[in-house]
């Protein structure tokens, strides 16, 4: 059974920094792209951040851009999102989620979030 | 950028009712389009693939369709399961989502 668990969320302050973490198990984890999406409170979806299956290729929304940095370590099974100048429209709950097999950008499994409060 | 834009935002509906959908580019995506279903406190779930392609475990009155810049998502008859939120999505885009409300 995929299973995806988020960790690390928690309040920071404006400007600060957070290392979200996500365990992978279940599925061969590098054989797929990753991503990180997420929910600010009563919003929609925003797709954040992609790594490919080997961490060559990484791909960021505007938003985020130069800010965040997306990584993986295929030994632990493993997602990480280094987030830095935080900001207070950065709060949300953040999803890690598997790339099907299809298509990279098709997000076949989530995990259930990890929630991140930017507050002073 | 690509922009997606749903319509409606919001559907009332009942059960056994036909919904339908619809989700717009702002430039033509060919069929990489796909569908989630979200339910309140919960992630999202992929229904749907490339358009038209239902993915492995999802009932079959959910069914999608369009290429180019019109797309719609159909389920032919609604359940009390599927109150929910649904978006859509090309790549790194989603739509506004679609509350399918009783």
């Amino acid at each position: 059974e995929v299973q995806l668990v988020e960790f690390g969320g928690v309040v920071v302050q404006p400007g600060g920094s957070l290392r979200l973490s996500c365990a992978a198990s279940g599925f061969t984890f590098d054989d797929h792209a990753m991503h990180w999406v997420r929910q600010a409170p009563g919003r929609g979806l925003e797709w954040v951040a992609l790594i490919n299956w080997n961490g060559v290729t990484t791909d960021y929304a505007d938003s985020v851009k130069g800010r965040f940095t997306i990584s993986r370590d295929n030994s632990k099974n493993s997602l990480y999102l280094q987030m830095t100048s935080l900001r207070t429209e950065d709060t949300a709950l953040y999803y890690c989620a598997k790339g099907s097999s299809v298509g990279i950008y098709y997000f076949d499994y989530w995990g259930p979030g990890t929630l991140v409060t930017v507050s002073s | 950028d690509i922009q997606l834009t749903q319509s409606p935002s919001f559907l009332s509906a009942s059960v056994g009712d036909r919904v339908t959908i619809t989700c717009r580019a702002s430039q033509a995506i060919s069929s990489y389009l796909a569908w989630y279903q979200q339910k309140p406190g919960k992630a999202p779930n992929l229904l749907i693939y490339a358009a038209s392609t239902l993915q492995s475990g999802v009932p079959s009155r959910f069914s999608g369709s369009g290429s180019g810049t019109e797309f719609t998502l159909t389920i032919s008859s609604l359940q009390p399961e599927d109150f929910a939120t649904y978006y859509c999505q090309q790549r790194g885009t989603f739509g506004q989502g679609t509350k399918v409300e009783i």
